[in-house]
Protein backbone atom coordinates (compact mmCIF):
# COMPACT_ATOMS: atom_id res chain seq x y z
CA UNK A 1 0.00 0.00 0.00
CA UNK A 2 1.52 3.32 -1.05
CA UNK A 3 -1.46 5.94 -0.57
CA UNK A 4 0.41 7.60 1.76
CA UNK A 5 4.38 8.43 1.98
CA UNK A 6 6.86 9.52 4.21
CA UNK A 7 10.20 10.66 3.78
CA UNK A 8 12.39 10.51 5.51
CA UNK A 9 12.07 7.16 7.02
CA UNK A 10 14.55 7.48 9.72
CA UNK A 11 15.61 10.78 10.82
CA UNK A 12 18.68 11.63 13.62
CA UNK A 13 19.01 15.18 14.76
CA UNK A 14 20.51 17.26 17.28
CA UNK A 15 18.84 19.27 19.44
CA UNK A 16 19.61 22.55 17.73
CA UNK A 17 19.34 21.72 14.46
CA UNK A 18 16.16 22.47 12.37
CA UNK A 19 14.47 19.81 10.23
CA UNK A 20 11.57 18.87 8.51
CA UNK A 21 9.23 15.58 8.09
CA UNK A 22 7.61 15.33 4.69
CA UNK A 23 4.00 12.98 3.92
CA UNK A 24 2.18 12.84 0.59
CA UNK A 25 -0.99 11.24 -0.39
CA UNK A 26 -2.13 9.90 -3.28
CA UNK A 27 -5.57 9.16 -2.19
CA UNK A 28 -7.75 12.20 -3.29
CA UNK A 29 -8.19 12.74 0.34
CA UNK A 30 -8.93 16.30 2.07
CA UNK A 31 -7.61 16.02 5.63
CA UNK A 32 -4.45 14.88 6.84
CA UNK A 33 -3.01 14.13 10.62
CA UNK A 34 0.01 14.22 12.34
CA UNK A 35 0.39 11.62 15.01
CA UNK A 36 3.21 10.96 17.60
CA UNK A 37 3.96 6.95 18.70
CA UNK A 38 5.82 6.55 21.60
CA UNK A 39 6.48 3.13 22.99
CA UNK A 40 3.90 1.80 25.43
CA UNK A 41 1.75 4.94 25.03
CA UNK A 42 -1.75 5.68 23.32
CA UNK A 43 -0.58 6.78 19.79
CA UNK A 44 -1.22 10.60 20.53
CA UNK A 45 -3.14 12.87 17.50
CA UNK A 46 -0.93 16.42 16.83
CA UNK A 47 -2.35 18.09 13.79
CA UNK A 48 -5.53 17.87 11.63
CA UNK A 49 -5.97 19.47 8.78
CA UNK A 50 -9.09 19.30 5.79
CA UNK A 51 -9.08 21.38 3.08
CA UNK A 52 -5.46 23.32 3.99
CA UNK A 53 -6.60 24.22 6.84
CA UNK A 54 -5.87 23.27 10.67
CA UNK A 55 -8.89 22.57 12.08
CA UNK A 56 -7.09 20.83 15.54
CA UNK A 57 -3.97 21.63 17.18
CA UNK A 58 -4.04 19.33 20.49
CA UNK A 59 -1.71 21.35 23.04
CA UNK A 60 1.00 20.69 20.99
CA UNK A 61 4.95 22.70 21.96
CA UNK A 62 6.01 24.93 19.86
CA UNK A 63 8.71 23.41 18.71
CA UNK A 64 6.54 21.35 16.46
CA UNK A 65 5.26 23.74 13.13
CA UNK A 66 3.26 21.80 10.86
CA UNK A 67 2.36 23.01 7.46
CA UNK A 68 -0.17 22.07 4.69
CA UNK A 69 0.30 23.74 1.39
CA UNK A 70 -2.31 21.76 -0.24
CA UNK A 71 -4.95 18.70 0.35
CA UNK A 72 -1.95 16.27 -0.97
CA UNK A 73 1.16 17.52 1.29
CA UNK A 74 1.84 17.79 4.92
CA UNK A 75 5.10 18.77 6.51
CA UNK A 76 5.94 19.08 10.09
CA UNK A 77 9.17 21.35 11.06
CA UNK A 78 10.72 20.59 14.26
CA UNK A 79 13.33 23.07 15.86
CA UNK A 80 14.99 22.70 19.16
CA UNK A 81 13.73 19.56 19.97
CA UNK A 82 14.21 17.58 23.71
CA UNK A 83 15.10 14.07 23.55
CA UNK A 84 11.67 12.75 24.57
CA UNK A 85 10.16 13.71 21.76
CA UNK A 86 11.88 10.67 20.05
CA UNK A 87 9.58 8.79 18.61
CA UNK A 88 7.76 7.65 15.25
CA UNK A 89 5.92 10.07 13.79
CA UNK A 90 2.59 9.24 11.74
CA UNK A 91 1.22 10.57 9.01
CA UNK A 92 -2.72 10.01 8.16
CA UNK A 93 -5.26 10.80 5.53
CA UNK A 94 -9.14 10.32 5.48
CA UNK A 95 -11.79 11.03 2.96
CA UNK A 96 -12.99 13.89 5.14
CA UNK A 97 -12.88 14.94 8.80
CA UNK A 98 -15.49 13.25 11.57
CA UNK A 99 -16.43 9.87 12.92
CA UNK A 100 -17.13 8.34 9.61
CA UNK A 101 -14.21 8.72 8.38
CA UNK A 102 -11.12 6.03 8.55
CA UNK A 103 -7.57 6.88 8.13
CA UNK A 104 -4.99 5.77 6.25
CA UNK A 105 -1.46 5.75 7.38
CA UNK A 106 1.94 5.72 6.08
CA UNK A 107 5.00 4.06 7.56
CA UNK A 108 6.30 6.78 9.68
CA UNK A 109 9.71 8.54 10.27
CA UNK A 110 11.20 7.32 13.21
CA UNK A 111 13.08 10.27 15.10
CA UNK A 112 16.07 10.46 17.12
CA UNK A 113 16.95 13.13 18.77
CA UNK A 114 20.26 13.31 20.53
CA UNK B 1 -13.37 12.50 28.07
CA UNK B 2 -12.73 10.47 25.60
CA UNK B 3 -10.62 7.18 25.65
CA UNK B 4 -10.08 3.88 24.89
CA UNK B 5 -8.65 0.89 27.26
CA UNK B 6 -7.45 -2.38 25.71
CA UNK B 7 -5.75 -5.88 27.14
CA UNK B 8 -2.33 -5.57 27.71
CA UNK B 9 -0.11 -7.24 25.63
CA UNK B 10 1.76 -9.50 24.60
CA UNK B 11 -0.23 -12.09 23.41
CA UNK B 12 1.40 -15.58 22.56
CA UNK B 13 -0.79 -17.86 20.78
CA UNK B 14 -0.71 -20.74 18.71
CA UNK B 15 -1.67 -21.41 15.25
CA UNK B 16 -5.20 -22.17 15.01
CA UNK B 17 -6.15 -20.83 18.08
CA UNK B 18 -8.94 -18.67 18.68
CA UNK B 19 -8.10 -14.91 19.51
CA UNK B 20 -9.78 -12.34 21.84
CA UNK B 21 -8.33 -9.00 22.56
CA UNK B 22 -10.48 -7.20 24.67
CA UNK B 23 -11.14 -3.07 23.95
CA UNK B 24 -13.43 -1.02 26.39
CA UNK B 25 -14.20 2.82 25.70
CA UNK B 26 -15.20 6.20 27.41
CA UNK B 27 -17.06 8.03 25.09
CA UNK B 28 -20.17 10.79 25.06
CA UNK B 29 -22.20 10.93 22.10
CA UNK B 30 -21.91 8.39 19.55
CA UNK B 31 -18.13 7.40 18.27
CA UNK B 32 -17.09 5.23 15.67
CA UNK B 33 -14.96 2.28 16.88
CA UNK B 34 -12.00 0.78 14.52
CA UNK B 35 -9.09 -1.79 14.81
CA UNK B 36 -6.36 -1.22 13.01
CA UNK B 37 -3.30 -3.36 12.56
CA UNK B 38 0.54 -2.69 12.48
CA UNK B 39 3.31 -5.01 11.02
CA UNK B 40 7.03 -4.81 11.93
CA UNK B 41 8.07 -1.57 10.01
CA UNK B 42 4.56 -0.49 8.55
CA UNK B 43 1.97 2.49 9.30
CA UNK B 44 -1.43 1.28 10.44
CA UNK B 45 -3.54 -0.49 8.59
CA UNK B 46 -7.25 -0.10 8.97
CA UNK B 47 -9.09 -3.80 10.47
CA UNK B 48 -12.40 -3.04 10.34
CA UNK B 49 -14.80 -0.51 11.84
CA UNK B 50 -18.12 -0.12 13.36
CA UNK B 51 -20.24 3.27 13.53
CA UNK B 52 -23.21 2.48 15.78
CA UNK B 53 -24.36 0.05 18.40
CA UNK B 54 -25.02 -3.75 17.45
CA UNK B 55 -23.11 -2.89 13.96
CA UNK B 56 -20.32 -5.81 13.37
CA UNK B 57 -17.56 -5.11 11.83
CA UNK B 58 -15.47 -7.77 9.74
CA UNK B 59 -12.57 -8.39 7.81
CA UNK B 60 -9.99 -11.46 7.10
CA UNK B 61 -11.76 -13.28 9.60
CA UNK B 62 -11.76 -11.18 12.44
CA UNK B 63 -14.71 -10.02 13.80
CA UNK B 64 -15.89 -7.40 16.42
CA UNK B 65 -19.18 -6.03 17.94
CA UNK B 66 -20.26 -2.21 18.68
CA UNK B 67 -21.66 -3.33 22.24
CA UNK B 68 -23.09 0.25 23.90
CA UNK B 69 -24.60 -1.52 26.80
CA UNK B 70 -20.68 -2.64 27.75
CA UNK B 71 -18.64 0.08 25.74
CA UNK B 72 -17.01 -2.78 23.97
CA UNK B 73 -15.66 -3.57 21.05
CA UNK B 74 -13.30 -6.57 21.26
CA UNK B 75 -11.68 -8.01 18.50
CA UNK B 76 -12.01 -11.94 17.58
CA UNK B 77 -10.97 -14.28 15.37
CA UNK B 78 -11.68 -18.02 14.91
CA UNK B 79 -7.87 -19.89 13.73
CA UNK B 80 -5.04 -17.38 13.56
CA UNK B 81 -2.20 -17.98 11.14
CA UNK B 82 1.42 -16.85 12.17
CA UNK B 83 0.43 -14.20 9.24
CA UNK B 84 -1.48 -12.31 12.31
CA UNK B 85 1.20 -11.76 13.90
CA UNK B 86 1.17 -7.76 14.70
CA UNK B 87 0.35 -5.30 17.34
CA UNK B 88 -3.19 -4.74 17.05
CA UNK B 89 -5.02 -0.89 18.01
CA UNK B 90 -8.55 -0.17 18.99
CA UNK B 91 -9.84 3.14 18.20
CA UNK B 92 -12.74 6.16 18.53
CA UNK B 93 -13.77 8.30 16.75
CA UNK B 94 -15.74 11.15 17.32
CA UNK B 95 -17.70 14.35 15.80
CA UNK B 96 -14.84 16.87 17.21
CA UNK B 97 -12.06 15.46 14.69
CA UNK B 98 -10.16 13.55 17.07
CA UNK B 99 -9.38 10.08 17.10
CA UNK B 100 -8.45 8.11 20.35
CA UNK B 101 -6.11 4.85 20.46
CA UNK B 102 -5.34 2.26 22.67
CA UNK B 103 -1.64 1.19 23.77
CA UNK B 104 -2.07 -1.49 21.15
CA UNK B 105 -1.38 -5.34 21.95
CA UNK B 106 1.31 -7.26 20.43
CA UNK B 107 0.26 -10.77 18.68
CA UNK B 108 2.44 -13.69 18.17
CA UNK B 109 0.91 -16.61 16.69
CA UNK B 110 3.82 -19.83 16.59
CA UNK B 111 3.49 -22.55 14.28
Amino acid sequence: ETGVTQTPRHLVMGMTNKKSLKCEQHLGHNAMYWYKQSAKKPLELMFVYSLEERVENNSVPSRFSPECPNSSHLFLHLHTLQPEDSALYLCASSQGVGRFYEQYFGPGTRLTVT
Amino acid sequence: GNSVTQMEGPVTLSEEAFLTINCTYTATGYPSLFWYVQYPGEGLQLLLKATKADDKGSNKGFEATYRKETTSFHLEKGSVQVSDSAVYFCALSDNRNQFYFGTGTSLTVIP
